[in-house]
């Protein structure tokens, strides 16, 4: 498809085990970023990738987060030892470019993580 | 400074009606403003976005009115209608930076 897909779209695992998340961005976009959504509750930023920069990691809650993009295309967010208080929606969202109008966000539909 | 401060947390609205959803923000160097709007089990998608140099946009139904002096900014629905029921977030970012600061957003919820 066209847009961004994102999976599993939904995961439950148990307290302690490793989780990866998959986003693949609409292609050409150089920009990727991971939101995390809690339940009715607003966009939490992560971590985000702008081509061979250097990512900016200054979301990511604990060391347990961790994110890669390869080939500047797919990237994957891994959360170790999982907590209950990870439970959440994780989304990706990808764009062309930073900046003004040509910097629309496309968000996927998310992976729902609910950790027992 | 970097906050973006939405309101209300929910509202509903008849249908037919005007829907207001309002933002605050603090750091006058912003200059984007969207407005995404996200349904249930969908990540959110840009529904519209304005520039500090012009004090109102309209797509349709959507308007957003923007007050530089009083570093507000909200969204106006017209005619209401029940396929509006979904979530709003309003957001700020600087031209030069890929950061979006997001607003805690807004359920809307349109009465048949």
């Amino acid at each position: 498809g066209a847009g961004v897909s994102q999976s599993p779209s939904n995961k439950v695992t148990e307290k302690g085990k490793d989780v990866e998340l998959r986003c693949d961005p609409i292609s050409g976009h150089t920009a990727l970023y991971w939101y995390r959504q809690s339940l009715g509750q607003g966009l939490e930023f992560l971590i985000y990738f702008q081509g061979n920069s250097a990512p900016d990691k200054s979301g990511l809650p604990s060391d347990r987060f961790s994110a890669e993009r390869t080939g500047g295309s797919v990237s994957t967010l891994t959360i170790q030892r999982t907590q209950q208080e990870d439970s959440a929606v994780y989304l990706c969202a990808s764009s062309f470019m930073p900046g003004l109008e040509t910097g629309e966000l496309f968000f996927g539909e998310g992976s729902r993580l609910t950790v027992l | 400074q970097q906050q973006v401060k939405q309101s209300p947390q929910s509202l509903i609205v008849q249908k037919g009606g005007i829907s207001i959803i309002n933002c605050a923000y603090e750091n006058t160097a912003f200059d984007y403003f969207p407005w995404y709007q996200q349904f249930p089990g969908k990540g959110p998608a840009l529904l519209i976005a304005i520039r500090p140099d012009v004090s109102e946009k309209k797509e349709g139904r959507f308007t957003i009115s923007f007050n530089k002096s009083a570093k507000q900014f909200s969204l106006h629905i017209m005619d209401s209608q029940p396929g509006d029921s979904a979530t709003y977030f309003c957001a700020a970012s600087l031209d030069s930076n890929y950061q979006l600061i997001w607003g805690a957003g807004t359920k809307l919820i349109i009465k048949p």
